[in-house]
C-alpha cells in the first residue's frame, strides 16, 4: 500500500533563517506531488506541484521555491522566513483523480 | 478564477442529529472531493464526486454538476464527526485542487 511521510512534524524558525521541508511517496512511482498551505482560518491553498524529477510547476509568487531531487522525494524549501510563513504545510500524491494528503509539518516563525 | 464556498461556516450538532454541507462552485469542474480534516489536521478522502451521488456508510455526497453545487449528508453523527469538512475542485487536468473555507463540525455527546 501506498504511504506519504512528512518530517519534521513540527517547527518553530527565527525570521531570516532557512527552511527544508520533506515529502516522500512509499508504494508508488512517478506520482504527481503537490505542496498546499493552510494558514489560520481554515483554506488550503495550492503551492507547488509537480509530475516528475526536476519538473516543477509555482501556483503563488513567494518567499518559498520546491524542488523534486528523486522519484518519490518533494521538497519545500526557503532562503530567509517570513513571519507570514507561518501555516500548516501538507504534502498530498495524487492516484486517479484523488489526492491522499500526508501527516503535515507545522511551521511557527517567531 | 473558480470560486469555491462553503455553508454553513460552522455547525454544531448533538449526537445522533443529521445535517448536510453544501458546496458551491463558480464554474464547470472536472473534479470535486470532499475532505475531512481531524483535529489532529491529518485531511481523509471521504468522495470523489464530479457528479451523481454516492454513498458510504452513514455518509453520502450528490453533486449536481449543471447547477454548480454538491451535498455531503451526514447521518446520525458521531464525535468522531467533528471537525473541518472540505470541498475542493479542479478543472483541468493537472489535479490542481482550489479548496473551500469548509465547515467547522462539532457534534456534543
Amino acid at each position: 500500500s501506498q504511504t506519504i511521510h512528512q518530517w519534521p512534524a513540527t517547527l518553530v524558525q527565527p525570521v531570516g533563517s532557512p527552511l527544508s521541508l520533506e515529502c516522500t511517496v512509499e508504494g508508488t512511482s512517478n506520482p504527481n506531488l503537490y505542496w498546499y498551505r493552510q494558514a489560520a482560518g481554515r483554506g488550503l491553498q495550492l503551492l507547488f506541484y509537480s509530475v516528475g524529477i526536476g519538473q516543477i510547476s509555482s501556483e503563488v509568487p513567494q518567499n518559498l521555491s520546491a524542488s523534486r531531487p528523486q522519484d518519490r522525494q518533494f521538497i519545500l524549501s526557503s532562503k530567509k522566513l517570513l513571519l507570514s510563513d507561518s501555516g500548516f504545510y501538507l504534502c498530498a500524491w495524487r492516484r486517479g483523480e484523488t489526492q491522499y494528503f500526508g501527516p503535515g509539518t507545522r511551521l511557527l516563525v517567531l | 478564477g473558480i470560486q469555491v464556498e462553503q455553508s454553513p461556516p460552522d455547525l454544531i450538532l448533538q449526537e445522533g442529529a443529521n445535517s448536510t454541507l453544501r458546496c458551491n462552485f463558480s464554474d464547470s469542474v472536472n473534479n470535486l472531493q470532499w475532505f475531512h480534516q481531524n483535529p489532529w489536521g491529518q485531511l481523509i478522502n471521504l468522495f470523489y464526486i464530479p457528479s451523481g451521488t454516492k454513498q458510504n456508510g452513514r455518509l453520502s455526497a450528490t453533486t449536481v454538476a449543471t447547477e454548480r453545487y454538491s451535498l455531503l449528508y451526514i447521518s446520525s453523527s458521531q464525535t468522531t464527526d467533528s471537525g473541518v469538512y472540505f470541498c475542493a475542485v479542479a478543472y483541468n487536468q493537472g489535479g490542481k485542487l482550489i479548496f473551500g473555507q469548509g465547515t467547522e463540525l462539532s457534534v456534543k455527546p
